[in-house]
């Protein structure tokens, strides 16, 4: 069975200053594992995803995730945090099952 | 090129009545994938089609919901009679393989709220 845990329901930076969200995930097998963001409003945009290639995924508007299988974790960063970075975001993990569970999402709020 | 389009954007309904909820995918994509988020809630899967078929529809809460994607293109959702429980935004997704590993893009979603 898979499972994905999002570690924070809300995340607060101030602008310029490092974004952490945390992934946890389950999987039986060998997973995708995704991100994306959902701006109010607007529909699910695909940040970056992870399919068994590099560990370390780099993704759109600067964001990049980790994968540690020893951990088994997706961590979502970003250096320095944008104003229209706010936003809700969601960790997504798929298996060879192509069953895809997201987790509860984790709102960003970014501090002028 | 067009992405995924979900008509219409809102809909309020008395608990009851019935909506439909329609999801235009992108142009080829023979997948297409229907999601719901109620209110607090994680977004769940509903179910899938390829082309006109559905290959699982395991997430489909109740007999209630109807879903259908005749000649493989657009999908329709219907919620009939719909209960207060129904109410939160339904995504619609479409990929050109299964999400095994490959990228999903989403509608807007359709917020669905049943008085």
């Amino acid at each position: 069975a898979q499972s994905v845990t999002q570690l924070d329901s809300h995340v607060s930076v101030s602008e310029g200053t490092p974004v952490l969200l945390r992934c946890n995930y389950s999987s039986s097998y060998s997973p995708s594992l995704f991100w994306y963001v959902q701006h109010p409003n607007k529909g699910l945009q695909l940040l970056l995803k992870y399919t068994s290639a590099a560990t370390l995924v780099k993704g759109i508007n600067g964001f990049e995730a980790e994968f540690k299988k020893s951990e088994t974790s997706f961590h979502l960063t970003k250096p320095s945090a944008h104003m229209s970075d706010a936003a809700e975001y969601f960790c997504v993990v798929s298996d060879r099952g192509f069953k895809t569970i997201f987790g509860a999402g984790t709102r960003l709020f970014v501090k002028a | 090129e067009a992405g995924v389009t979900q008509f219409p954007s809102h809909s309020v309904i008395e608990k009851g009545q019935t909506v439909t909820l329609r999801c235009d995918p992108i142009s080829g994509h023979d997948n297409l994938y229907w999601y719901r988020r109620v209110m607090g809630k994680e977004i769940k899967f509903l179910l899938h089609f390829v082309k006109e078929s559905k290959q699982d529809e395991s997430g489909m809460p109740n007999n209630r919901f109807l879903a259908e994607r005749t000649g493989g293109t657009y999908s329709t959702l219907k919620v009939q009679p719909a209960e207060l429980e129904d109410s939160g935004v339904y995504f619609c997704a479409s990929s050109l393989t299964r999400t095994g590993s490959t990228e999903a893009f989403f509608g807007q979603g359709t917020r669905l709220t049943v008085v």
